[in-house]
């Protein structure tokens, strides 16, 4: 079964600084990838997803995010973040083929410092 | 632009009452889903449906039914409230593209208070 770790629960930073927000994933068949990002009040939306291909994925806003198969990770970047980049971050996973469903992370609380 | 609608932002609801919540999404997608979010827990998926009248368990289907009469609406049962389904409750849709690949969309959620 598939499942995904988000190691931060919350991580503070302030504006203009890098951001890495840590995703691990664990699955025996091969994946795919996604970050959604919920501003306060909102639903999710798809900030980039990793299907197949390079593994530098480039998503909405700046950030970007790696697929490392070996370290089973997709952690997301931001070179310098902006105040209205707070928000929570979900990594998800899914196993290709079929009605698998998605797994969601337990989410990362992203605070900008001004 | 996908729109994905909830039927209410806040609800408020006593114990032992049955509750609604509506979800209709505008773009002819097969695939439907309801979700609660809870702090620390992230979403936890309680039912999806891949057409109309089909649907399928989540992890957390339990005191939870579901109704899909037609392909842009899913609506989510509680048969009898308890507190502890007082939660973010979030629906969500996406097409079909083949594997898994799809994208979901998501309504901006139901608040449910249960007293």
């Amino acid at each position: 079964a598939q499942s995904v770790t988000q190691l931060d629960s919350q991580v503070p930073v302030f504006e203009e600084a890098p951001v890495e927000l840590r995703c691990n994933y664990s699955s025996s068949v091969s994946v795919y990838l996604f970050w959604y990002v919920q501003y306060p009040n909102q639903g999710l939306q798809l900030l980039l997803k990793y299907l197949s291909g390079s593994t530098l994925v480039k998503g909405i806003n700046g950030f970007e995010a790696e697929f490392n198969k070996s370290q089973t990770s997709f952690h997301l970047r931001k070179p310098s973040v902006h105040i209205s980049d707070t928000a929570e971050y979900f990594c998800a996973v899914r196993e290709s083929g079929g009605y698998q469903k998605v797994t969601f992370g337990t989410g990362t609380k992203l605070q900008v410092i001004p | 632009d996908v729109k994905v609608t909830q039927s209410s932002r806040y609800l408020v609801k006593r114990t032992g009452e049955k509750v609604f919540l509506e979800c209709v999404q505008d773009m002819d997608h097969e695939n439907m889903f309801w979700y609660r979010q809870d702090p620390g827990l992230g979403l936890r998926l309680i039912y999806f449906s891949y057409d109309v009248k089909m649907k399928e368990k989540g992890d957390i289907p339990e005191g939870y039914s579901v109704s899909r009469e037609k392909k842009e609406r899913f609506s989510l049962i509680l048969e009898s409230a308890s507190t502890n389904q007082t939660s973010m409750y979030l629906c969500a849709s996406s097409f079909v593209a083949g594997g898994g690949q799809e994208t979901q969309y998501f309504g901006p959620g139901t608040r449910l208070l249960v007293l």
